[in-house]
């Protein structure tokens, strides 16, 4: 089973409207980490935000924020006032603290996101 | 700010060539990771690296191996290089984690390698 899954594999969004990007997880670790990550066309791995699973609000970093919901298993991404340059894939990710050792991300297949102006 | 390099952008090797990937790091941290990404497949860890000399086999390590001799440098092998390597190759380093949370890993621009 898929532990990280992002049904969305392309989306297209009008300039400024807000989008929502769709993250589900399949663990049973009680401690984990959720990450989301943008890859623009250059092809660099930028992180966005990170939440934890003992966190008691929702991660908020400027324009992005991630609407937790622990009981469903859902993360998904929430970004405010699109912009043409958010266009780009966006990754959802997962560390679980049982995974021991170096913590090793494990990431879903990606949403591509299009803003059209 | 973190900066991870990468030794190659692109890079073209021949079937059955020894093929060394270079990754380093400048924040002195524990951790180090090789990924690789495929369309539609996302990234998937090959090996990671916790210390130096120190290293554990990810989802995909068959074909690969790594050295870690320095801890600002982590390297991926291709032993004997086949065509189902071609792709983009991911390193990433981050803090080790602790009580307090997880820590994002930073990474590199990537290597795409084609195999021919």
């Amino acid at each position: 089973a898929q532990k990280i899954t992002q049904t969305q594999p392309g989306m297209f969004v009008q300039e400024k409207e807000a989008v929502t990007l769709d993250c589900t997880y399949d663990t049973s670790d009680p401690s984990y980490g959720l990450f989301w990550y943008k890859q623009p066309s250059s092809g660099e791995m930028i992180f966005l935000i990170y939440q934890g699973s003992y966190d008691q609000q929702n991660a908020t970093e400027g324009r992005y924020s991630l609407n937790f919901q622990k009981a469903r298993k859902s993360a998904n991404l929430v970004i405010s006032a699109s912009q043409l340059g958010d266009s780009a894939m966006y990754f959802c990710a997962m560390r679980e603290f049982q995974g021991g050792g170096a913590d090793g991300l494990t990431f879903g297949k990606g949403t591509h996101l299009i803003i059209q102006p | 700010d973190v900066k991870v390099t990468q030794s190659s952008r692109y890079l073209v090797k021949r079937t059955g060539e020894k093929v060394f990937l270079e990754c380093v790091q400048d924040m002195d941290h524990e951790n180090m990771f090789w990924y690789r990404q495929d369309p539609g497949l996302g990234l998937r860890l090959i090996y990671f690296s916790y210390d130096v000399k120190m290293k554990e086999k990810g989802d995909i390590p068959e074909g690969y191996s790594v050295s870690r001799e320095k801890k600002e440098r982590f390297s991926l092998i291709l032993e004997s290089a086949s065509t189902n390597q071609t792709s983009m190759y991911l390193c990433a380093s981050s803090i080790r984690s602790g009580t307090s949370g997880f820590y994002e890993q930073y990474f590199g621009p990537g290597t795409r390698l084609t195999v021919t």
